[in-house]
């Protein structure tokens, strides 16, 4: 079945670095690709997504390819803030009406 | 429009109790999940409701149960409390949910933490 693998972290960067979490995945097909973030002690929020191979999805700064020849969907954005600091999570579906996650990066911006 | 809410926010149980949680989809979304999350396991799916019929359950024991009513509304019930069922219960919606590799979004309430003693 579908799965993901997540660069795990912890990730700690000053304000203003270059920020890249890893997602590779296994699937069957191309379905969405999905990128989730929590922060501190509230549910998950949609952060962007992707629906088809070279889709680029895009929210706040952060940008994520859906590049099917490495199975990639690798999250980045250019200058990261200390109100960026949260849990990521790369997901996709897997098998009918659920989403599979990775283990979540946790990311600290230090000011 | 109004987010997913769940209620409540904060439990406490002991062992060998039971409980209901309960979530309120995005108006109009007809598909509700739930996923359990703990620091061990991540996040982890327990079952999906559309239009009051469960159409996929993960790999949870019997004592997860859940329902849905005619107004999408959902609730999940633990029965006989286990310590290993301390987590955040997130809860779901979407508009028809993901079947194969769609592009339905599933959009997450805050959670309810449960902690069992």
């Amino acid at each position: 079945g579908n799965s993901v693998t997540q660069m795990e972290g912890p990730v700690t960067l000053s304000e203003e670095a270059f920020l890249t979490i890893n997602c590779t995945y296994t699937a069957t097909g191309y379905p969405s690709l999905f990128w989730y973030v929590q922060y501190p002690g509230e549910g998950l929020q949609l952060l962007l997504k992707a629906t088809k191979a070279d889709d680029k999805g895009s929210n706040k700064g952060f940008e994520a390819t859906y590049r099917k020849e490495t199975t990639s969907f690798h999250l980045e954005k250019g200058s990261v803030q200390v109100s960026d600091s949260a849990v990521y999570f790369c997901a996709l579906p897997r098998g009918n009406y659920k989403l599979t996650f990775g283990k979540g990066t946790l990311l600290t911006v230090n000011p | 429009k109004a987010g997913v809410t769940q209620t409540p926010r904060y439990l406490i149980k002991t062992r060998g109790q039971q409980v209901t949680l309960s979530c309120s989809p995005i108006s109009g979304h007809r598909s509700v999940s739930w996923y359990q999350q703990t620091p061990g396991q991540g996040l982890q799916f327990l079952f999906e409701y559309f239009s009051e019929t469960q159409r996929n359950k993960g790999n949870f024991p019997g004592r997860f149960s859940g329902r849905q009513f005619s107004n999408s509304r959902s609730e999940m019930n633990v029965s006989t409390l286990e310590l290993g069922d301390s987590a955040l219960y997130l809860c779901a919606s979407s508009p028809s949910g993901l079947a194969g590799g769609g592009a339905d979004t599933q959009y997450f309430g805050p959670g309810t933490r449960l902690t069992v003693l």
